[in-house]
């Protein structure tokens, strides 16, 4: 059974620009999370999708990140315009059940904006 | 504001060393309470979870976590580590008046000398 994947894997952009991550949850969960690490912190909670609803996107840090899951399937996540305090490591999570169920991460996407 | 303080930012240990990673929370509610692990070249794992009952949880790989409700603590141990215990560990908090919200530590790092 495949993991959740995540693309790209690394991604360096410039200020001002826009980029759009993508991930593939394990098939069959319906929930789906996103989640940022910046420079060694700790992982924080960016928002959680139950099929192609947001449940809860109070993590989000602002009006430039867009989120979205249409069909309930692979979800995205747009930063635009990006900003230099956006540089981190973006991590997606899948479970069957809800967030008390195991989380399965991906390998993250490091995101470098210069 | 609700947080998860991991003491240690890097431990160092021998093989066949005990170890004991320490975890606190600050919120006076229910709460769920895990340990993840994140392998080197690998994605973030699920380690061990608490959710009610004895307070004494086994995880895989021989960890086990404790929480001690009085001293909203969670540490981590493992009686003799390995050196294929080099990793990473995050302690997690789900609270249960938001339920979608996992609050993460800033991670250990946790480094074996062979």
């Amino acid at each position: 059974e495949a993991g959740v994947t995540q693309f790209p894997s690394h991604s360096v952009i410039e200020k001002g620009q826009t980029v759009t991550l993508r991930c593939d949850p394990i098939s069959g969960h319906d929930n789906l999370y996103w989640y940022r690490r910046v420079m060694g912190k700790e992982i924080k909670f960016l928002l959680h999708f139950v099929k192609e609803s947001k449940q809860d996107e109070s993590g989000m840090p602002n009006n430039r990140f867009l989120a979205e899951r249409t069909g309930g399937t692979y979800s995205t996540l747009k930063v635009q315009p990006a900003e230099l305090e956006d540089s981190g490591v973006y991590f997606c999570a899948s479970s069957l059940q809800g967030p008390t169920d195991t989380q399965y991460f991906g390998p993250g996407t490091r995101l470098t904006v210069l | 504001a609700q947080s998860v303080s991991q003491h240690n930012h890097h431990v160092i240990l021998s093989e066949a060393a005990s170890l004991e990673l320490g975890c606190n929370y600050s919120y006076g509610g229910t709460v769920n309470l895990f340990w993840y692990v994140q392998y080197p070249g690998q994605h973030l794992q699920l380690l061990l979870k608490y959710f009610s009952g004895d307070p004494l949880v086994k995880g895989i790989k021989g960890f086990e976590a404790e929480f001690i409700k009085s001293k909203f603590s969670f540490n981590l141990r493992k009686p003799s580590v390995q050196w294929s215990d080099t990793a990473e560990y995050f302690c997690a908090v789900n609270l249960y008046s938001s339920a979608s919200k996992i609050i993460f530590g800033s991670g250990t790092r946790l480094s074996i000398r062979p």
